[in-house]
Protein backbone atom coordinates (compact mmCIF):
# COMPACT_ATOMS: atom_id res chain seq x y z
CA UNK A 1 0.00 0.00 0.00
CA UNK A 2 1.11 3.67 -0.51
CA UNK A 3 2.07 5.65 2.57
CA UNK A 4 1.59 8.89 3.76
CA UNK A 5 2.60 11.85 1.34
CA UNK A 6 3.65 15.29 1.87
CA UNK A 7 5.01 17.78 -0.28
CA UNK A 8 6.83 19.78 -0.31
CA UNK A 9 9.87 18.03 1.14
CA UNK A 10 12.00 21.64 1.78
CA UNK A 11 10.60 24.90 2.23
CA UNK A 12 12.82 27.99 2.67
CA UNK A 13 10.95 31.54 3.58
CA UNK A 14 11.29 34.20 5.54
CA UNK A 15 10.06 35.29 8.78
CA UNK A 16 6.57 37.00 8.75
CA UNK A 17 5.55 35.02 5.48
CA UNK A 18 3.46 32.56 5.37
CA UNK A 19 3.52 28.50 4.35
CA UNK A 20 1.20 25.85 3.84
CA UNK A 21 2.00 22.08 4.08
CA UNK A 22 -0.03 19.19 2.61
CA UNK A 23 -0.45 15.41 3.54
CA UNK A 24 -2.59 12.69 2.12
CA UNK A 25 -3.22 10.04 4.38
CA UNK A 26 -3.25 6.41 3.51
CA UNK A 27 -5.76 5.25 2.17
CA UNK A 28 -9.01 4.50 4.54
CA UNK A 29 -7.09 6.14 7.59
CA UNK A 30 -9.35 8.03 9.41
CA UNK A 31 -6.97 9.46 11.86
CA UNK A 32 -4.78 12.08 10.89
CA UNK A 33 -2.34 13.94 12.80
CA UNK A 34 0.00 16.44 12.02
CA UNK A 35 3.48 16.89 14.47
CA UNK A 36 6.22 19.52 14.69
CA UNK A 37 9.92 18.12 15.16
CA UNK A 38 12.28 20.46 16.32
CA UNK A 39 15.59 19.51 15.55
CA UNK A 40 17.41 17.61 18.69
CA UNK A 41 13.93 16.65 19.95
CA UNK A 42 10.94 14.10 19.44
CA UNK A 43 7.93 14.86 17.70
CA UNK A 44 5.38 17.02 19.18
CA UNK A 45 1.57 16.57 18.13
CA UNK A 46 -0.04 19.86 17.01
CA UNK A 47 -3.24 18.08 16.02
CA UNK A 48 -5.27 15.28 15.32
CA UNK A 49 -8.30 14.82 13.03
CA UNK A 50 -10.66 11.90 12.80
CA UNK A 51 -12.40 12.11 9.39
CA UNK A 52 -12.75 16.00 9.17
CA UNK A 53 -13.15 16.56 12.59
CA UNK A 54 -10.69 17.98 15.11
CA UNK A 55 -10.18 15.53 18.25
CA UNK A 56 -7.05 17.50 19.85
CA UNK A 57 -5.64 21.37 18.89
CA UNK A 58 -4.28 21.82 22.86
CA UNK A 59 -0.99 22.27 21.56
CA UNK A 60 -1.32 24.18 17.77
CA UNK A 61 -0.77 27.92 18.26
CA UNK A 62 -3.77 29.35 16.60
CA UNK A 63 -2.46 32.34 16.62
CA UNK A 64 -0.44 31.42 13.92
CA UNK A 65 -1.11 27.93 12.71
CA UNK A 66 -4.25 26.72 11.53
CA UNK A 67 -5.20 23.30 9.54
CA UNK A 68 -7.77 21.93 7.64
CA UNK A 69 -9.22 18.82 7.01
CA UNK A 70 -12.34 19.35 4.77
CA UNK A 71 -13.27 16.24 3.03
CA UNK A 72 -11.72 13.75 5.29
CA UNK A 73 -8.73 12.76 3.38
CA UNK A 74 -5.91 15.25 2.53
CA UNK A 75 -4.76 18.00 5.25
CA UNK A 76 -3.45 21.05 5.18
CA UNK A 77 -1.17 22.83 7.72
CA UNK A 78 -0.62 26.90 7.49
CA UNK A 79 1.58 28.73 9.11
CA UNK A 80 0.83 32.57 8.94
CA UNK A 81 2.84 34.66 9.64
CA UNK A 82 5.81 32.46 9.93
CA UNK A 83 8.33 33.13 13.32
CA UNK A 84 12.23 31.98 13.61
CA UNK A 85 10.98 29.18 16.00
CA UNK A 86 8.39 27.55 13.53
CA UNK A 87 11.80 26.22 11.79
CA UNK A 88 11.20 22.41 11.89
CA UNK A 89 10.50 19.47 10.68
CA UNK A 90 6.47 18.95 10.33
CA UNK A 91 5.25 15.66 9.97
CA UNK A 92 1.82 14.01 8.87
CA UNK A 93 1.01 10.66 10.62
CA UNK A 94 -2.13 8.16 9.73
CA UNK A 95 -4.06 5.48 11.70
CA UNK A 96 -7.06 3.55 11.16
CA UNK A 97 -10.46 4.44 13.18
CA UNK A 98 -10.63 0.73 15.13
CA UNK A 99 -9.39 0.42 18.49
CA UNK A 100 -6.57 -2.36 17.76
CA UNK A 101 -4.97 0.22 14.73
CA UNK A 102 -2.18 0.75 17.43
CA UNK A 103 0.34 1.85 15.05
CA UNK A 104 0.45 5.40 13.44
CA UNK A 105 2.52 5.48 9.95
CA UNK A 106 4.21 8.95 9.13
CA UNK A 107 5.38 10.87 5.95
CA UNK A 108 8.36 11.95 5.18
CA UNK A 109 8.17 15.40 6.69
CA UNK A 110 8.70 19.03 5.16
CA UNK A 111 11.98 20.24 6.52
CA UNK A 112 10.97 24.64 6.95
CA UNK A 113 13.50 27.10 7.13
CA UNK A 114 12.58 30.53 8.42
CA UNK A 115 15.45 32.98 7.76
CA UNK B 1 0.12 14.28 31.52
CA UNK B 2 1.94 11.51 29.94
CA UNK B 3 6.17 11.78 29.42
CA UNK B 4 8.93 9.92 28.23
CA UNK B 5 12.75 10.30 29.11
CA UNK B 6 15.20 8.79 26.98
CA UNK B 7 18.53 9.26 29.17
CA UNK B 8 21.19 8.77 26.70
CA UNK B 9 21.61 11.35 23.67
CA UNK B 10 24.31 9.04 21.94
CA UNK B 11 24.47 5.24 22.09
CA UNK B 12 27.77 3.68 20.48
CA UNK B 13 28.37 -0.02 19.62
CA UNK B 14 30.46 -2.11 17.63
CA UNK B 15 28.96 -4.29 15.08
CA UNK B 16 28.48 -7.63 16.46
CA UNK B 17 27.67 -6.63 19.92
CA UNK B 18 24.73 -6.81 21.81
CA UNK B 19 22.86 -2.94 21.76
CA UNK B 20 20.62 -1.17 24.77
CA UNK B 21 18.43 1.88 23.66
CA UNK B 22 17.02 3.40 26.93
CA UNK B 23 13.58 4.42 27.76
CA UNK B 24 11.21 5.09 30.72
CA UNK B 25 8.08 6.99 30.59
CA UNK B 26 5.25 8.05 33.04
CA UNK B 27 1.44 8.21 32.19
CA UNK B 28 -1.29 7.16 34.31
CA UNK B 29 -2.49 3.78 34.38
CA UNK B 30 -1.29 0.96 31.83
CA UNK B 31 0.30 2.42 28.72
CA UNK B 32 0.55 1.64 25.66
CA UNK B 33 4.81 1.61 24.54
CA UNK B 34 6.35 1.91 20.78
CA UNK B 35 9.81 2.35 19.75
CA UNK B 36 10.43 4.17 16.02
CA UNK B 37 13.43 4.64 13.79
CA UNK B 38 14.32 7.47 11.77
CA UNK B 39 17.06 7.76 9.07
CA UNK B 40 18.27 10.81 7.73
CA UNK B 41 15.28 12.59 5.43
CA UNK B 42 12.87 10.48 6.17
CA UNK B 43 9.80 9.92 8.32
CA UNK B 44 9.13 7.72 11.50
CA UNK B 45 9.25 4.10 10.89
CA UNK B 46 7.41 1.99 13.19
CA UNK B 47 9.87 -0.92 15.09
CA UNK B 48 7.58 -2.25 17.36
CA UNK B 49 4.72 -1.87 20.40
CA UNK B 50 3.74 -3.51 23.52
CA UNK B 51 0.39 -3.43 24.45
CA UNK B 52 -0.24 -6.38 26.58
CA UNK B 53 0.94 -9.92 27.50
CA UNK B 54 4.82 -10.75 27.34
CA UNK B 55 6.56 -8.16 28.54
CA UNK B 56 9.14 -9.11 25.76
CA UNK B 57 8.02 -7.99 22.42
CA UNK B 58 10.01 -8.45 19.18
CA UNK B 59 10.08 -6.28 16.29
CA UNK B 60 11.22 -5.21 13.08
CA UNK B 61 14.66 -5.60 11.94
CA UNK B 62 15.44 -8.34 15.34
CA UNK B 63 14.73 -5.87 17.26
CA UNK B 64 13.25 -6.18 20.56
CA UNK B 65 11.91 -4.31 23.64
CA UNK B 66 11.07 -5.40 27.54
CA UNK B 67 8.33 -3.96 29.38
CA UNK B 68 9.63 -3.45 32.92
CA UNK B 69 6.19 -2.37 35.22
CA UNK B 70 7.75 -1.64 38.22
CA UNK B 71 10.62 0.16 36.77
CA UNK B 72 8.56 2.22 34.15
CA UNK B 73 10.91 0.75 31.34
CA UNK B 74 10.93 -0.13 27.88
CA UNK B 75 13.94 -0.41 26.95
CA UNK B 76 14.96 -1.07 22.91
CA UNK B 77 17.38 -4.12 22.75
CA UNK B 78 19.29 -6.44 19.37
CA UNK B 79 21.52 -9.18 20.37
CA UNK B 80 24.01 -8.19 17.31
CA UNK B 81 24.36 -4.72 16.57
CA UNK B 82 24.92 -3.87 12.15
CA UNK B 83 26.33 -0.77 10.80
CA UNK B 84 22.78 -0.51 9.16
CA UNK B 85 20.78 0.11 12.48
CA UNK B 86 22.89 2.98 12.58
CA UNK B 87 20.13 6.10 13.20
CA UNK B 88 17.73 7.93 15.50
CA UNK B 89 15.61 6.06 18.01
CA UNK B 90 12.54 7.38 19.69
CA UNK B 91 10.57 5.91 22.62
CA UNK B 92 6.85 7.11 23.04
CA UNK B 93 4.07 6.23 25.08
CA UNK B 94 0.15 6.37 24.58
CA UNK B 95 -2.29 6.07 27.01
CA UNK B 96 -5.06 3.38 26.85
CA UNK B 97 -8.12 5.00 27.24
CA UNK B 98 -9.93 8.05 25.40
CA UNK B 99 -10.42 8.92 21.79
CA UNK B 100 -7.11 10.89 21.51
CA UNK B 101 -4.57 8.51 20.62
CA UNK B 102 -1.62 11.05 21.04
CA UNK B 103 1.68 9.78 21.32
CA UNK B 104 4.13 11.39 23.46
CA UNK B 105 7.46 11.06 22.22
CA UNK B 106 10.80 11.24 23.76
CA UNK B 107 13.94 13.42 22.88
CA UNK B 108 15.27 10.72 20.50
CA UNK B 109 18.70 8.37 20.94
CA UNK B 110 21.26 8.78 18.32
CA UNK B 111 22.62 5.34 17.59
CA UNK B 112 25.79 4.79 16.14
CA UNK B 113 27.15 1.04 15.05
CA UNK B 114 30.98 1.40 14.34
CA UNK B 115 32.32 -1.14 11.80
Amino acid sequence: EAGVAQSPRYKIIEKRQSVAFWCNPISGHATLYWYQQILGQGPKLLIQFQNNGVVDDSQLPKDRFSAERLKGVDSTLKIQPAKLEDSAVYLCASTQLWERAYEQYFGPGTRLTVT
Amino acid sequence: AQSVAQPEDQVNVAEGNPLTVKCTYSVSGNPYLFWYVQYPNRGLQFLLKYITGDNLVKGSYGFEAEFNKSQTSFHLKKPSALVSDSALYFCAVRKRSGSARQLTFGSGTQLTVLP
